[in-house]
């Protein structure tokens, strides 16, 4: 079936550090890939998404791109600031109407 | 921007009683909306997905005598955990689904954390 394997956190970086969170996924087709951010005492925002194999989503510095043969989706920002402090959430659109998510990574920065 | 509002973010119950938690699509009308619970360290599971003047679908596993859904606008879904227990305890999120053009992208509240004691 489809599923999402993420990251496992807490993640603690310092200000200006470079960030990874590993996504992979499992699914039959080809679905849509997202990641989605939770700040404190806030609901999932969309952060950025892919459609297809190669694409890359893109936003507010941080990019992750489709890799079909590698079934990742990995999410990346070369110099992360406190305010990136949150929840980030890798998830799978398989075509139907609702979302397969990871685990959830929680990522710390510190000034 | 698309906003779905949920209401409230923090419930504490006793054993026994009942909880209601709403689900709003503040600009948009939401023909579906779905519910998710996540327990802790683990992903977010799909409970059942709300449609709009009809019964919902609920996913493998999930009672639906237990977690009572209504969609009865297509702006508000209603989740009612019934008789509630401390295994009830956890965070509950909704989210709603607002088409674009060619595009459909999910919308989330805020989430509801619920203990049950």
């Amino acid at each position: 079936g489809d599923s999402v394997t993420q990251m496992e956190g807490p993640v603690t970086l310092s200000e200006e550090a470079f960030l990874t969170i590993n996504c992979t996924y499992t699914a039959t087709g080809y679905p849509s890939l997202f990641w989605y951010v939770q700040y404190p005492g806030e609901g999932l925002q969309l952060l950025l998404k892919a459609t297809k194999a190669d694409d890359k989503g893109s936003n507010k510095g941080f990019e992750a791109t489709y890799r079909k043969e590698t079934t990742s989706f990995h999410l990346e920002k070369g110099s992360v600031q406190v305010s990136d402090s949150a929840v980030y959430f890798c998830a799978l659109n398989p075509g139907a109407n609702n979302l397969f998510f990871g685990t959830g990574t929680r990522l710390t920065v510190i000034p | 921007g698309a906003v779905v509002s949920q209401h409230p973010s923090r419930v504490i119950c006793k054993s026994g009683t009942s909880v209601k938690i709403e689900c709003r699509s503040l600009d948009f009308q939401a023909t579906t909306m779905f519910w998710y619970r996540q327990f802790p360290k683990q992903s977010l599971m799909l409970m059942a997905t709300s449609n709009e003047g009809s019964k919902a679908t609920y996913e493998q596993g999930v009672e639906k005598d237990k977690f009572l859904i209504n969609h009865a606008s297509l702006t508000l879904s209603t989740l009612t955990v019934t008789s509630a227990h401390p295994e009830d305890s956890s965070f509950y999120i909704c989210s709603a689904n607002r088409q674009g053009w060619g595009d459909t992208e999910a919308f989330f509240g805020q989430g509801t954390r619920l203990t049950v004691v």
